[in-house]
């Protein structure tokens, strides 16, 4: 069964800084891992998706990158502005299952000014 | 571009009620996902349809079930409601069982149970 964990719950950095949200996940089987980005008591935005042949995807000032035989990936996030605080979430896509995410616990991100 | 519509918004039922969501995915996305959130925990993954057939089934109480129609439109149907159904309701869809492209979510039915 598949387990995401993400670390650290919380975090809390001035605007400017670059910052980095992980992510571990148990069983390697994947097809892929999305990174979403969830504001309070609203949905979830896809941010990026790595396939499971892939090494990182990037988006703007987002980098995300994924080490599937450590089961690991990392959320990079450059020149964090307030506009960035939300919950970030990783979920991963099961070769076993047919469309079953499987999400972490997610980071609560704020950013001050 | 067109996103996930969900309905209602909000919802407010009494215990041993029945609620109907409804969910429109994006045009010409052929996977159709339901997510259970509770206060201040992670999605949980409910059922999913592929081409109006249930594809996969997770943590879904037998009280609840769910139908993809002809239009690709799903609804969620709970009864029997108790207090614990409380949460947000998160439909999403993507194509190809999300195994090429992103889930798009939806901002959710929030349901809550007295």
């Amino acid at each position: 069964k598949q387990e995401v964990t993400q670390i650290p719950a919380a975090l809390s950095v001035p605007e400017g800084e670059n910052l980095v949200l992980n992510c571990s996940f148990t069983d390697s089987a994947i097809y892929n891992l999305q990174w979403f980005r969830q504001d309070p008591g609203k949905g979830l935005t896809s941010l990026l998706l790595i396939q499971s042949s892939q090494r990182e995807q990037t988006s703007g000032r987002l980098n995300a990158s994924l080490d599937k035989s450590s089961g690991r990936s990392t959320l990079y996030i450059a020149a964090s502005q307030p506009g960035d605080s939300a919950t970030y979430l990783c979920a991963a896509l099961n070769t076993g299952t047919a469309s079953k995410l499987t999400f972490g616990t997610g980071t609560r991100l704020q950013v001050t000014l | 571009a067109a996103g996930v519509i969900q309905s209602p918004r909000h919802l407010i039922k009494e215990k041993r009620e029945t609620a109907t969501l409804k969910c429109y995915p994006i045009p010409r996305h052929d996977t159709v996902y339901w997510y259970q959130q509770g206060p201040g925990q992670d999605p949980q993954f409910l059922i999913s349809f592929y081409e109006k057939m249930q594809s996969d089934k997770g943590s879904i109480p037998d009280r609840f079930s769910a139908q993809q129609f002809s239009d690709y439109h799903s609804e969620l149907n709970m009864s029997s409601l108790e207090l614990g159904d409380s949460a947000l309701y998160f439909c999403a869809s993507s194509s190809e069982k999300g195994r090429s492209s992103p889930l798009h979510f939806g901002n959710g039915t929030r349901l809550t149970v007295t």
